[in-house]
């Protein structure tokens, strides 16, 4: 069963705009973690926050954490061609040792 | 990158043989993942391991088993194979220490489609 389900499903916008995607879960959580991939490639991990934070950054990538709202944020500053990707949130719930997936946020950036 | 190679990349079998996909991690990771990754489902879990001849059941494992012989390496054998099974198989590492180590940073390799007619 998905714990995290993104949101939006796709989304395309032109190079320089920032994008925004979400992340809505169910359960506690010990961590939530953001992830890309590439068409047809594995997965490249983006960010982990932990229960006890709220925001992270790492370059051009900001993460919220809201775990009142159980919802997550992965908002990408000046996106760029190579932005065009399949984003995935991944929630580690509090209750087994594993993390669950979300079906993903495809991100099309337009020159 | 972490240092994990799947192989085969690509394969296509017939329906009922015996598929063995392999994975192979010099980073001396403790966790182990099997995922298949089909349209609309995102990645779902197959099997873990959490040490050498340590295993365990994901979301989807009917049709499918595992072996760690040695840390390097995680076999996924599907059994029987059937048209259901064609997919994307992703094996993932992860470095994380004590029980809930398979919570933390994953890191994947490049994938294997699979393709049973």
């Amino acid at each position: 069963s998905q714990q995290g389900e993104e949101d939006p499903q796709a989304l395309s916008i032109q190079e320089g705009e920032n994008a925004t995607m979400n992340c809505s879960y169910k359960t506690s959580i010990n961590n939530l973690q953001w992830y890309r991939q590439n068409s047809g490639r594995g997965l490249v991990h983006l960010i982990l926050i932990r229960s006890n934070e709220r925001e992270k950054h790492s370059g051009r990538l900001r993460v919220t954490l809201d775990t009142s709202k159980k919802s997550s944020s992965l908002l990408i500053t000046a996106s760029r061609a190579a932005d065009t990707a399949s984003y995935f949130c991944a929630t580690a719930p509090g209750s087994n040792y594993q993390l669950i997936w979300g079906a993903g946020t495809k991100l099309i950036i337009k020159p | 990158d972490a240092g994990i190679t799947q192989s085969p990349r690509h394969k296509v079998t017939e329906t009922g043989t015996p598929v063995t996909l392999r994975c192979h991690q010099t980073e001396n990771h403790r966790y182990m993942y099997w995922y298949r990754q089909d349209p609309g489902h995102g990645l779902r879990l197959i099997h873990y391991s959490y040490g050498v001849k340590d295993t365990d059941k994901g979301e989807v494992s009917d049709g499918y088993s595992v072996s760690r012989s040695k840390t390097e390496d995680f076999l996924l054998t599907l059994e029987s194979a059937t048209s259901s099974q064609t997919s994307v198989y992703f094996c993932a590492i992860s470095g994380g220490q004590g029980a809930r180590g398979g919570q933390e940073t994953q890191y994947f390799g490049p994938g294997t489609r699979l393709l049973v007619l």
